[in-house]
């Protein structure tokens, strides 16, 4: 059973703070790492699609990096905005269709 | 379509009904995919299809689950005899293959009570 673990569950920070969190998946059978960002009530949007190890994509305020040799991927926000609040899912994509994690609740107090 | 449209938004079904939910990809897009997500859980695979065939339905809870693809463009997901554990929210995407980014629709929020 593949496992993708996002780290952590949920977090609260204050409009302007940066942060950053956390996605590990299998080193083995590596082909993509996807980030996407999930509002209530609406569908999951595509953020990142990352393939290289070593990769580093930047969207905006919000970047991702790609270790694929020890099986993680950061997403970093810049100066978080209350729009910023929503459900950012990793998924791992190998020789099966995507398997995700848990997501990370953010949510960002004005 | 310009999106991924699934429908119907909510659905309340008593236990042991039947349910269809339905999911119309973007044109072109070879791949759909099924998705469940329960509360607190992340999305979970159920079914993929290339077009018409359905070539991995390996997450599938079990055999009240049934999916279909009759003409590779719109699909079904349907539910036999309900139970609650079957209440979720259901997710289809499509792509233009199992390698390329995947655009979801907004889900089925299923509640059996």
């Amino acid at each position: 059973i593949l496992n993708v673990e996002q780290s952590p569950q949920s977090l609260h920070v204050q409009e302007g703070d940066s942060t950053n969190f956390t996605c590990s998946f299998p080193s083995s059978n590596f082909y993509a790492l996807h980030w996407y960002r999930w509002e209530t009530a609406k569908s999951p949007e595509a953020l990142f699609v990352m393939t290289l190890n070593g990769d580093e994509k930047k969207k905006g305020r919000i970047s991702a990096t790609l270790n694929t040799k020890e099986g993680y991927s950061y997403l970093y926000i810049k100066g978080s905005q209350p729009e910023d609040s929503a459900t950012y899912l990793c998924a791992f994509k190998g020789n099966t269709p995507l398997v995700f994690g848990k997501g990370t609740r953010l949510s960002v107090i004005a | 379509g310009a999106g991924v449209s699934q429908s119907p938004r909510y659905k309340v079904a008593k236990r042991g009904q039947d349910v269809a939910l339905r999911c119309d990809p973007i044109s072109g897009h070879v791949s759909l995919f099924w998705y469940q997500q329960a509360l607190g859980q992340g999305p979970e695979f159920l079914t993929y299809f290339q077009n018409e065939a359905q070539l991995d339905k390996s997450g599938l809870p079990s055999d009240r689950f049934f999916a279909e693809r009759p003409e590779g463009s719109v699909s079904t997901l349907k539910i036999q005899r309900t139970q609650q554990e079957d209440s979720a929210v259901y997710l289809c995407a499509s792509s233009h293959g199992q390698n390329y980014g995947y655009t979801f629709g907004s889900g089925t929020r299923l509640t059996i009570v």
